[in-house]
């Protein structure tokens, strides 16, 4: 069974750091390009960040480029999302995904305020 | 970017009936490796996203036969047959083609 678990969400001040962690069980994770995708609570999907299989290639949206880091440790299975200089409107819920939506994990909420 | 359109918004539909969702995109989603990325999820109410269908008709692996997806160039249509109640959430299509992947606003599925 695939299993895809992100954890490290909560809430944050703005201009502040989270890191986010995704963990993967029962794919090879080298297979796939991973992705983060974020969902403001009862609104649409917006594609944040992707990662190549070796690591060696990453893209990100305007709105968090120069300030998300996306990362990968293939022999511990996860993916990683820096999150640094975090602003109000970065409050969303994170999902972690696997190839083009293959797998989705269940999402952990972020929410920036002072 | 690429826009996705989709309509309608809202779907109200009586249990046991066809549900239609149509998803335009703003340029053509034929990849130059000749596939079409254009995918379509599910997301019941308080659920992540699940997908349904892969590159406009594939299935994925325990979809119902219920769903099904069409469509080509810039148009694509998803199905739902015999509507039930579980059917209800939000649709959604997206393009991977090119990048970055974008989504439609979704359609939410209700029941009448």
């Amino acid at each position: 069974e695939v299993q895809v678990v992100e954890s490290g969400g909560g809430l944050v001040q703005p201009g502040g750091s989270l890191r986010l962690s995704c963990a993967t069980s029962g794919i090879t994770l080298t297979r796939d390009w991973m992705h983060w995708v974020r969902q403001v609570p009862g609104r649409g999907l917006v594609w944040v960040s992707r990662i190549n299989r070796d690591g060696s290639l990453t893209t990100y949206a305007d709105f968090v480029k120069g300030r998300f880091t996306i990362s990968r440790d293939n022999a511990k299975s996860t993916v990683y999302l820096q999150m640094n200089s975090l602003r109000v409107e970065d409050t969303a819920v994170y999902y972690c995904v696997v190839g083009l939506g293959d797998y989705w994990g269940q999402g952990t909420l972020i929410t920036v305020s002072s | 970017d690429v826009v996705m359109t989709q309509s309608p918004l809202s779907l109200p539909v009586t249990l046991g009936q066809t549900a239609s969702i149509s998803c335009r995109s703003s340029q053509s989603l034929v990849h130059s490796d000749g596939d079409t990325y254009l995918n379509w999820f599910q997301q019941r109410p308080g659920q992540s996203p699940r997908r349904l269908i892969y590159e406009v008709s594939h299935r994925d692996s325990g979809v119902s036969d219920r769903f099904s997806g069409s469509g080509s160039g810039t148009d694509f249509t998803l199905k739902i047959s015999r509507v039930e109640a579980e059917d209800v959430g939000v649709y959604y299509c997206m393009q991977g083609t090119h990048w970055p992947p974008t989504f439609g606003q979704g359609t939410k599925v209700e029941i009448k």
